[in-house]
């Protein structure tokens, strides 16, 4: 149980075009799913909290539109890297919280702008 | 804030070696503890928690003790196999109000190597 999609897995697109991650917790309802970004050999950075039915809260220093946040269901919710750039490319990662405090997280976006 | 502190990596190991990562953390309050494992290309998948003092999270020969006194979650393993070879991250979350803005805070995660 308790598992999470993300889609797509890799995604190519051209500097200046907008893409769409999509991140579904697929046994359970989220209320709250959280976006993380993962340069190499690093930790994760969390991006922004994203609660069903309210507007995402971003953490500081994470340009809210430049990553659009969408959480439109129990069970989806989406991110959307506007006007991409190639230092957007990176590792992205969801989260679907369950519970207090416990997290499962999808496999992740590897995006690259070019 | 709450922080995450893991040894510095990476770490190499022969197969059937004994294993531990430190963490030590930094919280305000009383924080769930977790471990989470990345394979190469993959998202982070839970390994083990632990939730008050005292507590032991065990999952695949992996285990932690929640340690209050020491601030630690060292996970140990007795005899590692060369599937393990990933990056382990330590983090903690701390359930502030009824739990809504709740956050992971992780360590910089550190890279084992098992070879055969």
């Amino acid at each position: 149980g308790a598992v999470v999609s993300q889609h797509p897995s890799w995604v190519i697109c051209k500097s200046g075009t907008s893409v769409k991650i999509e991140c579904r917790s697929l046994d359970f309802q989220a209320t709250t799913m959280f976006w993380y970004r993962q340069f190499p050999k690093q930790s994760l950075m969390l991006m922004a909290t994203s609660n069903e039915g309210s507007k995402a809260t971003y953490e500081q220093g994470v340009e809210k539109d430049k990553f659009l946040i969408n959480h439109a269901s129990l069970t989806l919710s989406t991110l959307t890297v506007t006007s991409a750039h190639p230092e957007d490319s990176s590792f992205y990662i969801c989260s679907a919280r369950l519970g207090s405090y416990e997290q499962y997280f999808g496999p992740g976006t590897r995006l690259t702008v070019t | 804030g709450d922080s995450v502190t893991q040894m510095e990596g990476p770490v190499t190991l022969s197969e059937e070696a004994f294993l531990t990562i430190n963490c030590t953390y930094t919280a305000t309050g009383y924080p769930s503890l977790f471990w989470y494992v990345q394979y190469p290309g993959e998202g982070l998948q839970l390994l083990l928690k632990a939730t008050k003092a005292d507590d032991k999270g065990s999952n695949k020969g992996f285990e932690a003790t929640y340690r209050k006194e020491t601030t630690s979650f060292h996970l140990e393993k007795g005899s590692v196999q060369v599937s393990d070879s990933a990056v382990y991250f330590c983090a903690l979350s701390e359930i502030r109000g009824t739990g809504a803005n709740s956050k992971l805070t992780f360590g910089k995660g550190i890279t084992l190597s098992v070879r055969p």
